[in-house]
């Protein structure tokens, strides 16, 4: 694998489950990003990690936990959300000092 | 409050003819600014950049154009090309080490054989 992975790909939740979307970059970068991209809306900066360290979130409401264990996985954390969460979740890393961030597929999220 | 605009949603061009999109910012605090290219069901990538002390960078077809003095960046793509029809998304970006950017909300371009 190369570049920023995100699985699964497409979710489809309920109000009340509980879910995980996770993140993988192989790229050896030191900071990962979570963004949420909503229909018409620009792509909306949700938490920041730099060396595992949460250093930016976005005031986010805590149904959403982050979770990054390592300079390489990033994890989102799921509980009784919203249909207005439905969205595109995209995950991006960067070097630490870099300016460029590459980017995930997104994994496309459904709330019902 | 938008820091990023994009006026344009969508921009229509004839293949071999000038693409020219455009990006207006309010933050004077954006010490960097990042052009992206989304392509229907993949995360968005890089394409060019600019730092805020250059007023032109150039890679093959793409050549970014900034105007601090009016807030205003471009990207020019030339000769455009059928497979340069995506959603191009222009950033701002500030913050040092790890970098906010802040995202307009795209323009597509459709480049027409």
């Amino acid at each position: 694998e190369t570049g920023v992975t995100q699985t699964p790909r497409h979710l489809v939740m309920g109000m009340t489950n509980k879910k995980s979307l996770k993140c993988e970059q192989h790229l050896g970068h030191n900071a990962m990003y979570w963004y949420k991209q909503s229909a018409k809306k620009p792509l909306e900066l949700m938490f920041v990690y730099n060396f595992k360290e949460q250093t930016e979130n976005n005031s986010v409401p805590s149904r959403f936990s982050p979770e990054c264990p390592n300079s390489s996985h990033l994890f989102l954390h799921l509980h009784t959300l919203q249909p207005e969460d439905s969205a595109l979740y995209l995950c991006a890393s960067s070097l630490r000092a870099g300016r460029e961030q590459y980017f995930g597929p997104g994994t496309r999220l459904t709330v019902t | 409050d938008q820091q990023v605009k994009q006026n344009s949603p969508s921009l229509s061009v004839q293949e071999g003819r000038i693409s020219i999109l455009n990006c207006d910012y309010t933050n004077s605090m954006f010490d960097y600014f990042l052009w992206y290219k989304k392509y229907p069901a993949e995360g968005p990538t890089f394409l060019i950049s600019i730092s805020s002390i250059k007023d032109k960078n150039e890679d093959g077809r793409f050549t970014v154009f900034l105007n601090k003095s009016a807030k205003h960046l471009s990207l020019h793509i030339v000769p455009s090309q059928p497979g340069d029809s995506a959603v191009y998304f222009c950033a701002g970006a500030y913050g040092g080490a790890t970098n906010k950017l802040i995202f307009g909300t795209g323009t597509l371009l459709a480049v027409q054989p």
